[in-house]
């Protein structure tokens, strides 16, 4: 069974400091997802992640992943208050979309 | 990137009775759709996988008869919770996935979202 987990599950974090979230799965990936989702809101695409060793970059927001290690990181570079959200990773195993998601990061920036 | 409108985005209903939730892909053709449904402040989960014209297949756990799912075409999967029960109350958001591939990276796209709270 595939499972998917994040650390930290929350977050407080300084305005202008950097940090990352990361996710490991526990079996191997077809790609690799990550969702920002804002209180009450449904899903917000950020990033999708299909081989070892990608790394995508939009804005503050760097994804990596290493499929070795079955890991992906989601790096935030002097965060600003609007990135406050829940954000989530998502394994699809087999191609499938089928996703398991993990256990969600709650951050919370603090001016 | 495609639209997936989900509706209603909230209902409140009373216990015993039936809700229906509809997920359309409004510019692209979705032979697949799936259904998640997220408690608050938890991450989502799987219920079903809709296919166009044939039976979902629903997750380990999911009472089949309590959450009916229609994939009637392909722009439309419906979701009906059956005489719902307070703990049937949860977030429940679809997704599709696209085809033909248009954009080989990003293949799956959300609905908004419904809260159902029943009462």
């Amino acid at each position: 069974e595939l499972k998917v987990e994040q650390n930290p599950l929350f977050l407080s974090m300084q305005e202008g400091k950097n940090y990352t979230i990361y996710c490991n799965y526990s079996t191997t990936s077809d790609r690799l997802y990550w969702y920002r989702q804002d209180p009450g809101k449904s899903l917000e695409s950020l990033f999708v992640l299909l081989s070892n060793g990608a790394v995508k970059q939009e804005g503050r927001l760097m994804a990596s992943l290493d499929t070795k290690a079955r890991l992906s990181t989601l790096h935030i570079t002097a965060a600003v208050h609007d990135l406050s959200a829940t954000y989530f990773c998502a394994v699809d195993n087999f191609g499938n979309e089928k996703l398991t998601f993990g256990t969600g990061t709650r951050l919370t920036i603090i001016p | 990137g495609a639209v997936v409108s989900q509706h209603p985005s909230r209902v409140i209903c009373k216990s015993g009775t039936s809700v229906k939730i509809e997920c359309r892909s409004l510019d692209f053709q979705a032979t697949t759709m799936f259904w998640y449904r997220q408690f608050p402040k938890q991450s989502l989960m799987l219920m079903a996988t809709s296919n166009e014209g044939s039976k979902a297949t629903y997750e380990q756990g999911v009472e089949k008869d309590k959450f009916l799912i229609n994939h009637a075409s392909l722009t439309l999967s419906t979701l009906t919770v059956t005489s719902a029960h307070p703990e049937d109350s949860s977030f429940y958001i679809c997704s599709a996935s696209v085809w033909p591939d248009r954009d080989s990276n990003e293949k799956l796209f959300f609905g908004s979202g419904t809260q159902l709270s029943v009462l």
